[in-house]
Parts: C-alpha cells; sequence; structure tokens
C-alpha cells in the first residue's frame, strides 16, 4: 500500500524557517517524481513544487520562488521542503503528493499524504 | 500559466439529484484532467483522470468527461456521503493548476 506521511509543521515566526518532510513507502519511491502542495485555511489547493525521480528536474511556483527548495533522498525514501523567508501567507497545509506516468501522455498526481499544518504568525 | 476556470463555487441538491460541475482550461489541455474530492481535514482523493477514466475503487455513479478546454464533471445520484469539495486540476504543463473548487452540500 502507497503511504506518505508528512512532518516537521509548526509554528514560525515571519523571516523564520522550517523544513517539512514526507516520509514514502509501499512503492519505488526513486522512481516516481514528486510533489508539494499545499491548502491555506478554507482556501483552495496550490501545487507549490516538483521534482524529478533523479532530481534532475525541478519546478517551483512563482510565489514560492527564491525562498522554497525541493529536495529528495532517495535512499531515505523521503521528499523535503526548505521552506525560507516564511510570510503569513504561507500558513497552509503542505501535502506531499506522488506523480505516475504509465509510459504515455502525461504524468499525474495519484496519491497524496495526510498533509502536515505549517503556521507563520509572530 | 494555464487558468482553470471551475464552477459553481457552491451547489446545493437534494439526494437522488444528478450534480454537474463544470471546468474551463484557459488553452487546450487535452484530456490532462483530474476531479479530486475532498473531505474536511482529509486530503484530496482521485475520483477521474485523463477528464473521464475512472479511479479504481471509486463508484460508478462518478464520470467525467471533455477534452481541450472544457470539462464536466457528474455524480449521477447524489448520496450523502458526496458532500464535499470537488476540485479539477489539470496536469498538460507545469505549473499544476487547480480549479477554485466547487462545495457541495445536501439540500
Amino acid at each position: 500500500e502507497v503511504q506518505l506521511v508528512e512532518s516537521g509543521g509548526g509554528l514560525v515566526q515571519p523571516g523564520g524557517s522550517l523544513r517539512v518532510s514526507c516520509a514514502a513507502s509501499g512503492f519505488t519511491f526513486s522512481t516516481y517524481s514528486m510533489n508539494w502542495v499545499r491548502q491555506a485555511p478554507g482556501k483552495g489547493l496550490e501545487w507549490v513544487s516538483y521534482i524529478s525521480s533523479g532530481s534532475s528536474t525541478i519546478y517551483y511556483a512563482d510565489s514560492v520562488k527564491g525562498r522554497f527548495t525541493i529536495s529528495r533522498d532517495n535512499a531515505k525514501n523521503s521528499l523535503y521542503l526548505q521552506m525560507n523567508s516564511l510570510r503569513a501567507e504561507d500558513t497552509a497545509v503542505y501535502y506531499c503528493a506522488r506523480d505516475y506516468f504509465d509510459g504515455s501522455g502525461r504524468k499525474r498526481t495519484d496519491h497524496w499524504g495526510q498533509g502536515t499544518l505549517v503556521t507563520v504568525s509572530s | 500559466d494555464i487558468q482553470m476556470t471551475q464552477s459553481p463555487s457552491s451547489l446545493s441538491a437534494s439526494v437522488g439529484d444528478r450534480v454537474t460541475i463544470t471546468c474551463q482550461a484557459s488553452q487546450d489541455i487535452s484530456n490532462y484532467l483530474t476531479w479530486y474530492q475532498q473531505k474536511p481535514g482529509k486530503a484530496p482523493k482521485v475520483l477521474i483522470y485523463d477528464a473521464s477514466s475512472l479511479e479504481a475503487g471509486v463508484p460508478s455513479r462518478f464520470s467525467g468527461s471533455g477534452s481541450g478546454t472544457d470539462f464536466t464533471f457528474t455524480i449521477s445520484s447524489l448520496q450523502p456521503e458526496d458532500v464535499a469539495t470537488y476540485y479539477c486540476q489539470q496536469y498538460d504543463n507545469l505549473p499544476r493548476t487547480f480549479g477554485q473548487g466547487t462545495r457541495l452540500e445536501i439540500k
């Protein structure tokens, strides 16, 4: 069974830093691209970042570019999001999400973790 | 970036009703569209992918159609457990943009 378990959320002051993690199990992590998606309280879903299976391709939403860094450790089956220069508007539940690719077309997201809450407040 | 316009933003219907939600992309995305269901406090769950393919284990009352820029999500007979917020997402290009969501309630 595919499992994605996020951790590392919490309360951080504006301008501060935080790293959230996602532990993957139940599949060969090193062969799947991954994403971070966030959801502010009471709001919709916002895609944040993408990393390919071997970390060669990385993308960010404009709202976090230059402040957030996505990375992965395939030996540890883990995905990370380093968040610096945090702002109040970064307050959200952060989900990690796996991509699936059947060999044709495009990769699509098929499994999500349960999320970890990041609160940016003084 | 591709903009996804989803409507309506909220919907109230009776048990047994047919419910339809639409999603319009700002450019051609072929059939690269997923429909998600999200219940309060839970992660989104895939219902439909490739615009019209039903995810394994999802009840057949859920369906999707469309290609290019115009897409439709339908619940053929609304059940009480379908109360949730529904989102469309395109995966033709990064960033993988979402619709604004449709909050579905039982009348």
